[in-house]
């Protein structure tokens, strides 16, 4: 089975820009969609990205999804750090016939 | 307001069961398919089931196949996950979430389900 695999916390400053990469380890990471999730404390995951790049209506700019097949892996860049952005970030495809896979998750910290 | 309402979690023996109830209200579950999702410390998101929006289709983990069941009423808006022979591993909060064919776009808050003797 695929696995998705996150680095498990970032951090960085106010302003900064951050990067979270998610790693897939069997199979080609251009072979399925990439969506990304944002979780805050004690709230339900919520859609940011999907389709490996394309923002949901509403979600700042400064969040953006890519794909790299030379690493095998997708990557949620966050410009301009906000201290809402604080929150866990998932990673998430859909492959096959009805195999859904979350990635393990990463905790943003602003500093 | 736009929500997913999930109920019938609680703290249960190994071997009992629950069912878990899913109410749509400002939303219609009609024409999409609704899966469960559950969140745990050690295992973080994992999806569970789901059922096609015709309601014919079910598929599940293969963690859970067998001992789940998920279903829906049509009428009520509302979706159900029979869950048998609960083990420690079942332990963890347990959404219920609409998917739009690309992506999950509502979720509920979730039930919480504790398997512990």
């Amino acid at each position: 089975n695929v696995m998705l695999i996150q680095p498990l916390s970032v951090s960085d400053s106010p302003g900064k820009t951050i990067t979270i990469s998610c790693i897939r380890s069997s199979g080609s990471i251009g072979d399925n969609y990439v969506q990304w999730y944002q979780q805050r404390p004690g709230s339900a995951p919520n859609v940011i990205i999907y389709e490996d790049n394309r923002r949901i209506s509403g979600v700042p700019d400064r969040f953006s999804g890519s794909v790299d097949r030379a690493s095998n892996s997708a990557s949620l860049t966050i410009s301009g750090l906000k201290s809402e952005d604080e929150a866990d970030y998932y990673c998430q495809i859909y492959y096959d016939i009805f195999h859904y896979v979350f990635g393990s998750g990463t905790r943003v910290t602003v500093l | 307001q736009v929500k997913l309402l999930e109920s019938g979690g609680g703290v249960v023996q190994p071997g009992m069961s629950l069912r878990l109830s899913c109410v749509a209200s400002g939303l219609s579950l009609r024409g999409f398919p609704v899966h469960w999702v559950r969140q745990s410390p050690d295992k973080g998101l994992e999806w569970v089931a789901l059922m096609a929006f015709h309601g014919g289709s079910k598929f599940y983990a293969d963690s859970v196949e067998g001992r789940f069941t998920i279903s829906r009423d049509h009428l009520q808006n509302t979706v159900f996950l029979d869950m048998t022979n609960l083990g420690p591993e079942d332990t963890a909060l347990y959404y219920c979430v609409r998917y739009s064919g690309v992506y999950y776009d509502y979720w509920g808050q979730g039930t919480p389900v504790t398997v512990s003797s």
